[in-house]
């Protein structure tokens, strides 16, 4: 099993370009979701989804969009990018085996000039 | 949104001594989650808590459930450099995780 992939590990855009951030599991989760980190801040949920078809927003939703077409996939799309949303994104995904244990991909490292 | 405070922020040990990290809230919890998190790395699940006044161990780590279920304990006894990074309660509250700020942890050889 690989797990969480996110791809890619490190971008730079121009304010206001848009961009796609990719992120796929193979353990058949329900649950996946979408952080973001910054210095001081911890991990606040942008977008989450309980499964295919079904998404919803957390703290910090604006400016992204997500959509859950299969189980495996969660993309996340920033709209127009702004310097505010510099910043390390985190995929996870939950089996809600009981513990909702939390599997975090690697990240993506997006600087937004 | 769900406010689960973290202290210390920062946490300069010598290895071998202990380290203690502490969430609270104000309202009471039905579960809390500690992650780690090591320089440049991802988060990693170490446990859930569920049950007022639970201890768990892990090792040379003991999490601890307050008996309101409102503040939680992570201790670690006798730092080893392994343990450098920073660690993070969570609360799910409605399908929803909210982080605290986390506590980076610096072991001096």
């Amino acid at each position: 099993n690989a797990g969480v992939t996110q791809t890619p590990k490190f971008q730079v855009l121009k304010t206001g370009q848009s961009m796609t951030l990719q992120c796929a599991q193979d353990m058949n989760h329900e649950y996946m979701s979408w952080y973001r980190q910054d210095p001081g801040m911890g991990l606040r949920l942008i977008h989450y989804s309980v499964g295919a078809g079904i998404t919803d927003q957390g703290e910090v939703p604006n400016g992204y969009n997500v959509s859950r077409s299969t189980t495996e996939d969660f993309p996340l799309r920033l709209l127009s990018a702004a310097p505010s949303q510099t910043s390390v994104y985190f995929c996870a995904s939950s089996g809600w085996d009981g513990q909702e244990t939390q599997y975090f991909g690697p990240g993506t490292r997006l600087l937004v000039l | 949104g769900q406010q689960v405070m973290q202290i210390p922020q920062y946490q300069h040990v010598q290895e071998g001594e202990d380290f203690t990290t502490y969430c609270n809230s104000s309202t009471t919890l039905s579960n809390i989650q500690w992650y780690k998190q090591r320089p440049g790395g991802h988060p990693v699940f170490l446990i859930q808590l569920v049950k007022s006044g639970e201890v768990k161990k892990q090792k040379r780590l003991t999490f601890q459930f307050g008996e309101a279920k409102k503040n939680s304990s992570l201790h670690i006894t006798a730092t080893q450099t392994t343990d450098v990074g920073t660690y993070f309660c969570a609360v799910l509250v409605r399908n929803q995780f909210y982080f605290g700020t986390g506590t980076s942890l610096t072991v001096i050889p």
